[in-house]
């Protein structure tokens, strides 16, 4: 079946540090990477995504490459804010026939500091 | 568009209490699905619906748990009786149909706190 997994946190980091977060997948087929952000005592919103080996999202200044070579999808922000704390949740979405169906890891809390 | 509307934002109720959350999804979108997010087992798909039609209600937790869409702008989930175990985050989400070209992104309301005492 399908999975994902990412790293556990919390990451705790400087401002104006470099982040990594790292996320690996298992999935049969083609499917959809993404990463979803949670502020506090919000619902998830969709932070980035990439449909194909080698497509680079990027918003934000958060920048994941889609690496079928490594089944991995990281993370990356080169400065760090404050408000950049949040948890992060990396997800594949693959065709089940009955319609797409997200697949997310356990998310990664990010708290930066000053 | 005003996104993905949930309500009640916040709900506390009593074990045995019949609970009912509510879900406007995004206007036009074909999918909605219904999510719990709980700090022990993380963000748990319960149900999801294409054109009103549950497809997958394999991650509903037992029969306590009911959900329907009664038209394309609506969607309740229900859980009666309810039980302090069933404390969590509800979000309900939607999106737009892939094969007709639409995106695979799943857009998330705000989410309903619940409290079962």
């Amino acid at each position: 079946g399908n999975s994902v997994t990412q790293m556990e946190g919390p990451v705790t980091l400087s401002e104006e540090a470099f982040l990594t977060i790292n996320c690996t997948y298992t999935a049969t087929g083609y499917p959809s990477l993404f990463w979803y952000v949670q502020y506090p005592g919000e619902g998830l919103q969709l932070l980035l995504k990439a449909t194909k080996a080698d497509d680079k999202g990027s918003n934000k200044g958060f920048e994941a490459t889609y690496r079928k070579e490594t089944t991995s999808f990281h993370l990356e922000k080169g400065s760090v804010q404050v408000s950049d704390s949040a948890v992060y949740f990396c997800a594949l979405s693959a065709f089940t026939g009955g319609g797409n169906k997200l697949t997310f890891g356990t998310g990664t809390q990010l708290k930066v500091e000053l | 568009d005003a996104g993905v509307i949930q309500s009640p934002r916040h709900e506390v109720t009593e074990m045995g209490q019949e609970v009912t959350l509510r879900c406007k999804p995004i206007s036009g979108h074909d999918y909605l699905f219904w999510y719990r997010q709980t700090m022990m087992r993380g963000l748990e798909l319960l149900i999801y619906f294409n054109n009103n039609v549950p497809i997958d209600d394999s991650g509903m937790p037992e029969d306590r748990f009911s959900a329907k869409m009664p038209n394309a702008s609506f969607s309740t989930l229900k859980i009666q009786p309810s039980e302090p175990r069933d404390s969590a985050v509800y979000f309900c989400a939607s999106s737009l149909d892939v094969l007709a070209g639409g995106a695979d992104t799943q857009y998330f309301g705000p989410g309903t706190r619940l409290t079962v005492l």
